[in-house]
């Protein structure tokens, strides 16, 4: 079984600061874990992937992740908030069962907002 | 740049009665799916697609949900009659290929309100 936890519902903060969205998960097999971000009326859209190369990640505009297995966690940073990145954002996990699930398991969000 | 449609933006229909959703998925990609969202809750998987085929499903959905692909570009999802707790966002995806780590490709959603 799988799933995640988003640690904060709603983080805000001031335009050119950094960003940290924290997530952990729980799975019984090597994980797949994603960030998806999502902006007001659009679809779910790809931020970053952690697929068991290597550990620090790097996405599209300017986000990391950095997988920790001891710590199960899979948290997203930036290092300059643009006030383009408010939206939500959902961590997601995806295991590697075998059995030919590969449904994804979402967080609850965590929704940014960015302060001029 | 390809991506998934999905229509209605926003569907209103009455308790008791059938509603179908609609998809595009992007042209190439052979793996689809459904998710849901209730408000305030996460986002849920309910059905993956491959072959016009079910590949796999949750307990959410059952016998009241059932999903076609009626022909080459278009995969719906149906609710033969709604109940007031299937009010929620519903979001369409479609995969290239159905690998571990492979990226989902999501649509805007349809935000389905039963009164």
């Amino acid at each position: 079984a799988q799933s995640v936890t988003q640690l904060d519902s709603h983080v805000s903060v001031s335009e050119g600061t950094p960003v940290l969205l924290r997530c952990n998960y729980s799975s019984s097999y090597s994980p797949s874990l994603f960030w998806y971000v999502q902006h007001p009326n659009k679809g779910l859209q790809l931020l970053l992937k952690y697929t068991s190369a290597a550990t620090l990640v790097k996405g599209i505009n300017g986000f990391e992740a950095e997988f920790k297995k001891s710590e199960t966690s899979f948290h997203l940073t930036k290092p300059s908030a643009h006030m383009s990145d408010a939206a939500e954002y959902f961590c997601v996990v995806s295991d590697n069962s075998g059995a030919g699930s590969y449904q994804l398991t979402f967080g609850k969000g965590t929704k940014l907002s960015v302060i001029p | 740049e390809p991506e998934v449609t999905q229509t209605p933006s926003h569907q209103v229909t009455q308790m008791g009665q059938e509603v179908i959703l609609r998809c595009v998925p992007i042209s190439n990609h052979l793996y689809f799916y459904w998710y849901r969202q209730i408000l305030g809750q996460k986002v849920e998987f309910l059905v993956s697609f491959y072959n016009n085929e079910i590949s796999e499903k949750s307990e959410i959905f059952d016998d009241q949900f059932s999903v076609e692909r009626p022909d080459g570009s278009n995969f719906t999802l149906k609710i033969r009659s709604t109940k007031l707790e299937d009010s929620a966002m519903y979001f369409c995806a479609s995969s290239q290929r159905e690998a571990w780590g492979n990226e989902q490709f999501f649509g805007p959603g349809t935000r389905l309100t039963v009164l």
